[in-house]
């Protein structure tokens, strides 16, 4: 079965670097998401991403970050300046259509550790 | 105001037991759809069951069911005969909105299941 893919598992990174994630969303899906999940806390919606330009963001989603789909397959997270509390699981997904029956599908996750 | 509320924190269950998580929301929309997810200790979320608003049946899936009730706004997930491969967190999400472009899921807090041998 088809499925989202992050690289990497779990990346460390220092305070005030910048961080790329990557996601491979399922191939023939079109709408793009990133989540986050501080640890033991619920899941949070960052961006949404379609047709090339992001659709929906949260208020956490600032202007340290930004998502870029550079080519047919990849979508990316970049954090510029990471901070403390950007410690988090990253969660990539994607949905092959809009509309409110379509499940989204999650990847494994990036887990992010800024020290 | 919390979108979607689950209770239980935590939970632990007999194997082979049938087991209910809680999952309340909060929406004016007439238009919405409930989803759970599990998410295992590995950390993966893996998508479960779907209800629409206007379903007229409640989901099932396998060992997966859906206990809808629209009036009370509760869409609790029923597990039937739980595994022990059952134990993992548990999440309740919700799409409303349906205007083009407003597509992301809300989720609630989790339960965190634990099936005992």
């Amino acid at each position: 079965e088809p499925e989202v893919t992050q690289t990497p598992s779990h990346q460390v990174t220092q305070m005030g670097q910048e961080v790329i994630l990557r996601c491979v969303p399922i191939s023939n899906h079109l709408y793009f998401y990133w989540y986050r999940q501080i640890l033991g806390q619920k899941v949070e919606f960052l961006v949404s991403f379609y047709n090339n330009e992001i659709s929906e963001k949260s208020e956490i989603f600032d202007d340290q970050f930004s998502v870029e789909r550079p080519d047919g397959s990849n979508f990316t997270l970049k954090i510029r300046s990471t901070k403390l509390e950007d410690s988090a699981m990253y969660f990539c997904a994607s949905s092959v259509r809009t509309g409110l029956r379509s499940p989204l599908h999650f990847g494994n996750g990036t887990r992010l550790t800024v020290t | 105001a919390q979108k979607i509320t689950q209770t239980q924190p935590g939970m632990f269950v007999q194997e082979k037991e049938a087991v209910t998580l809680d999952c309340t929301y909060d929406t004016s929309d007439q238009s919405y759809g409930l989803f759970w997810y599990k998410q295992p200790s590995s950390g993966e979320m893996i998508f479960l069951i779907y209800q629409g608003s206007y379903d007229e049946q409640n989901a099932t899936e396998g060992r997966y069911s859906l206990n809808f009730q629209k009036a009370r706004k509760s869409a609790n997930l029923v597990i039937s005969a739980s595994q022990l491969g059952d134990s993992a967190m548990y999440f309740c999400a919700m799409r409303d909105d349906p205007n083009f472009g407003n597509e992301k899921l809300t989720f609630g807090t989790g339960t965190r299941l634990t099936i005992i041998p």
